[in-house]
């Protein structure tokens, strides 16, 4: 089945600590995100990535760091430097825009079942 | 003024019911448009886009209105497994300028 998978579902940071969360798509598409997301709040992106070996800051992207060394994985670290953690975080993948026709709404975006992250 | 504005709710409507959720937008500029549909603690799922001609999916019906700057989602005779989480989603173009709604927030009472 194809499709978006993060891991783990569930993670635990203690004070100091960085964490890596784990996103990994057999979609075959060339863009993944990670988002952030808050009670009563919106998603919120933290970066993304056009194509291996290069990606972006997107808007809250302070305490995070991000790596794209292959097109399937696209890991999000969470540092000591980012002081409130505590949050579901949400992997996506989309296609190319330029890869489809036109006419057809461009950049829509599928999700991992998330990760929730809290301090300890 | 948000970029994306949704009405939080909680709409409470009975099984059967006809419910309509509105979003309003700011960047004239937005080119793609959606809902997707996130129940408790789980992701985000598309729901349907919205075309400028309006779409419908079953129950589901989707409106543009460009000149007035929102979108609009009908729901139809009402399940109780429609109790979720509505997000508006729109995209002024490009990887970056995609921009989640609060959600509003629908319950269908038995």
């Amino acid at each position: 089945d194809g499709g978006i998978t993060q891991s783990p579902k569930y993670l635990f940071r203690k004070e100091g600590q960085n964490v890596t969360l784990s996103c990994e798509q057999n979609l075959n598409h060339d863009a993944m995100y990670w988002y952030r997301q808050d009670p009563g709040q919106g998603l919120r992106l933290i970066y993304y990535s056009q194509i291996v070996n290069d990606f972006q800051k997107g808007d809250i992207a302070e305490g995070y760091s991000v790596s794209r060394e292959k097109k399937e994985s696209f890991p999000l670290t969470v540092t000591s430097a980012q002081k409130n953690p505590t949050a579901f975080y949400l992997c996506a993948s989309s296609i190319d825009p330029g890869d489809l026709p036109s006419g057809l709404a461009k950049n829509i975006q599928y999700f991992g079942a998330g990760t929730r992250l809290s301090v300890l | 003024r948000k970029e994306v504005e949704q009405d939080p709710g909680p709409f409470n409507v009975p099984e059967g019911a006809t419910v309509a959720f509105n979003c309003t937008y700011s960047n004239s500029a937005s080119q793609s448009f959606f809902w997707y549909r996130q129940d408790c603690r789980k992701e985000p799922k598309l729901l349907m886009s919205v075309y400028s001609s309006g779409n419908e999916d079953g129950r589901f019906t989707a409106q543009l209105n460009r000149a007035s700057q929102y979108i609009s989602l009908l729901i139809r005779d009402s399940k109780l497994s429609d109790s979720a989480t509505y997000l508006c989603v729109v995209n002024a173009g490009g990887y970056q300028k995609v921009t989640f709604g609060t959600g509003t927030k629908l319950q269908v009472i038995p």
